[in-house]
């Protein structure tokens, strides 16, 4: 099972308009993270939220982050069409000896009209 | 700035070839992560390597093997091709002083036929 789960899969707004995306987990984690990944493309990092953080902002980005209730949300304000792309969530787990992995949720599909 | 390089950017097999797929971390990244990513699918961790000895392994099949050289980049060598080992393979590298944020290529989009 996946460590990260979001939702929705899939989203649609308009161009101006806010898009949120949630995202849960089920383990301890060291930090949080927000990928984007335009169209078979590289994944791009966006923001990263440490496990004692509740709240963090990066220009149009806002992260929160529950760890009671192990879930995140990625708020993307004033949306344009070149947000169009994939989003994904990671944790990273507490560091264990050199264990590093990321796992990533399934992520969700934005789609920004004009 | 130089990024993650990954080659080759598209690679097409037959069922039961072999394919090697190369990284090239960013400059002074010691540690390699390799991803998998089936179509629709997120990424899921094959293996890492933090100073050219593997550090971490994920659900990477027997059929692969990896490795991390001197000069860092890597190698991830796949063999009896499978059909459903068509996907698009990442590679991302990071700083072991500074590893909570990964840096990735843009991937190889292997096509098994």
């Amino acid at each position: 099972s996946q460590q990260g789960e979001e939702d929705p899969q899939a989203l649609s707004i308009q161009e101006g308009e806010n898009a949120t995306m949630n995202c849960s987990y089920k383990t301890s984690i060291n930090n949080l993270q927000w990928y984007r990944q335009n169209s078979g493309r590289g994944l791009v990092h966006l923001i990263l939220i440490r496990s004692n953080e509740r709240e963090k902002h990066s220009g149009r980005l806002r992260v929160t982050l529950d760890t009671s209730k192990k879930s995140s949300s990625l708020l993307i304000t004033a949306s344009r069409a070149a947000d169009t792309a994939s989003y994904f969530c990671a944790t990273l787990a507490p560091l264990v000896g050199s264990a590093r992995q990321l796992t990533f949720g399934s992520g969700t599909q934005l789609t920004v009209l004009p | 700035a130089a990024g993650v390089i990954q080659s080759p950017r598209h690679l097409i097999k037959e069922k039961r070839e072999t394919a090697t797929l190369k990284c090239y971390p960013i400059p002074r990244h010691d540690t390699v992560y390799w991803y998998q990513q089936g179509p629709g699918q997120d990424p899921q961790f094959l293996i890492s390597f933090y100073e050219k000895m593997q550090s971490d392994k994920g659900s990477i099949p027997d059929r692969f093997s990896a490795q991390q050289f001197s000069d860092y980049h890597s190698e991830l060598n796949m063999s009896s091709l499978e059909l459903g080992d068509s996907a698009l393979y990442f590679c991302a590298s990071s700083l072991v002083g500074a590893p909570e944020k990964l840096f990735f290529g843009s991937g190889t989009q292997l096509s098994v036929l």
